[in-house]
């Protein structure tokens, strides 16, 4: 059964500074993963999704890469700004539209 | 398009009555999606549909629990009878066959006392 761990589980940054956000997951045969952000009281909002043939994608600051044979994914945060506050979450879908599993997430402060 | 939507966003309600909770999928997914989150458990599917046929629901908790699509823009999620360890937030999230790109509504806060 598919696990998903994210590390740190809560991370405090000064504003400006770039941040790596850590996702793990226990099998590699998966279809795809993707990155979510949750503000409080809200629903999950899809940043990037990484099919499992890609090896990145990027949108504006953000990276995140794929790397399926050691079973990781990271978020790469260029330039943090207060706005990017929130918990950041990865899921993983083992086959296409079945049982994601998602990480407890990452609770991310970023200072002004 | 809209996105997900739900409905109600909060409820409260009494143990032992009954909860239906509603979601409209984003037109043109073909897949639907209920999840339940909490703070101990994180979260936790419950049930998925694809074109309207339920293919999972081996996350529904109990007999208690139960899900419907009457059909492509409309699914219910029914709790009869709710009890206090039924609160959570439940979310209603869709995706397209294509990519898989999971989009979630803004949930439905739901407090049983």
């Amino acid at each position: 059964k598919q696990e998903v761990t994210q590390i740190p589980a809560a991370l405090s940054v000064p504003e400006g500074e770039n941040l790596v956000l850590n996702c793990s997951f226990t099998d590699s045969a998966i279809y795809n993963l993707q990155w979510f952000r949750q503000d409080p009281g809200k629903g999950l909002t899809s940043l990037l999704l990484i099919q499992s043939s890609q090896r990145e994608q990027t949108s504006g600051r953000l990276n995140a890469s794929l790397d399926k044979s050691s079973g990781r994914s990271t978020l790469y945060i260029a330039a943090s700004q207060p706005g990017d506050s929130a918990t950041y979450l990865c899921a993983v879908n083992p086959y296409n539209n079945n049982d994601m599993r998602f990480g407890a997430g990452t609770r991310l402060t970023v200072k002004p | 398009d809209a996105g997900v939507i739900q409905s109600p966003r909060h409820e409260v309600t009494e143990m032992g009555q009954e909860v239906t909770l509603r979601c409209k999928p984003i037109s043109g997914h073909d897949y639907l999606f209920w999840y339940r989150q909490t703070m101990m458990r994180g979260l936790e599917l419950l049930i998925y549909f694809n074109n309207n046929v339920p293919i999972d629901d081996s996350g529904m908790p109990e007999d208690r629990f139960s899900a419907k699509m009457p059909n492509a823009s409309f699914s219910t999620l029914k709790i009869q009878p709710s009890e206090p360890r039924d609160s959570a937030v439940y979310f209603c999230a869709s995706s397209p066959a294509s990519t898989g790109e999971l989009f979630f509504g803004e949930g439905s806060r739901l407090t049983v006392l």
